[in-house]
């Protein structure tokens, strides 16, 4: 069966440090996509980053970056010098040869200043 | 650079009343898809769409309906709304399947919809 785990219901980290949120997938095909989104406390879902089943290098956009370990079968997301703007839900998310996307349940992120 | 727009963006409905949901996206995007959210959960998948005309169910589809007239326009359909379907409704798109290549599912922000 297809999941995503996401273990940290919340996560606090300090303004400036790193903090890196936990997901774990599980299936069977070979060919997948994995996705994480931020949903501010203003509802919208905000893409991040992509990481390709068969891209060899990790995936990094700005400040963000997927630690992508496939045997482990993990996708943890990697936020650099937190800001406070970065507090909000965070959503792992795999897309595979299907219509279906399957979520996490998310990981609440506070930022502290 | 509209993307994905759906409305209302909120709305209280009683027991009993029907309402629509409208989705539009302007990316040309085949696939198109209508989620649920409820408190503290994920996401979860009311109806999709593969392009104009074919549509099918997702995982919790009782107590709604679409069509596909358009690749543009996805609007979903709540009949004989219940208090069950409170709850954050996201439209998304997509181009094709999600393993593919820089592939992503975009939202629309989100209906937040009270039944009373």
């Amino acid at each position: 069966a297809q999941k995503i785990t996401q273990t940290q219901p919340g996560m606090f980290v300090q303004e400036k440090e790193a903090v890196t949120l936990d997901c774990t997938y599980d299936t069977s095909d070979q060919s997948y996509g994995l996705f994480w989104y931020k949903q501010p406390s203003s509802g919208e879902m905000i893409f991040l980053i992509y990481q390709g089943s068969y891209d060899e290098q990790n995936a990094t956009e700005g400040r963000y970056s997927l630690n992508f370990q496939k045997a482990r079968k993990s996708a943890n997301l990697v936020i650099s010098a937190s800001q406070l703007g970065d507090s909000a839900m965070y959503f792992c998310a795999m897309g595979t040869g299907t219509y279906k996307y399957i979520f996490g349940t998310g990981t609440r992120l506070k930022v502290l200043a | 650079n509209a993307g994905v727009t759906q409305t209302p963006k909120f709305r209280i409905l009683k027991i009993g009343q029907s309402m629509t949901l409208q989705c539009t996206q302007d990316m040309n995007h085949n696939y198109m898809y209508w989620y649920r959210q409820d408190p503290g959960m994920g996401l979860k998948l009311i109806y999709y769409s593969v392009g104009a005309g074919i549509t099918d169910k997702g995982e919790v589809p009782n107590g709604y309906n679409v069509s596909r007239s358009t690749t543009e326009d996805f609007p979903l359909r709540l009949e004989l709304a219940a208090p069950s379907q409170t709850s954050v409704y996201f439209c998304a798109s997509s181009y094709t399947y999600g393993d593919r290549s820089g592939n992503t599912i975009y939202f629309g922000e989100g209906s937040w919809l009270t039944v009373v």
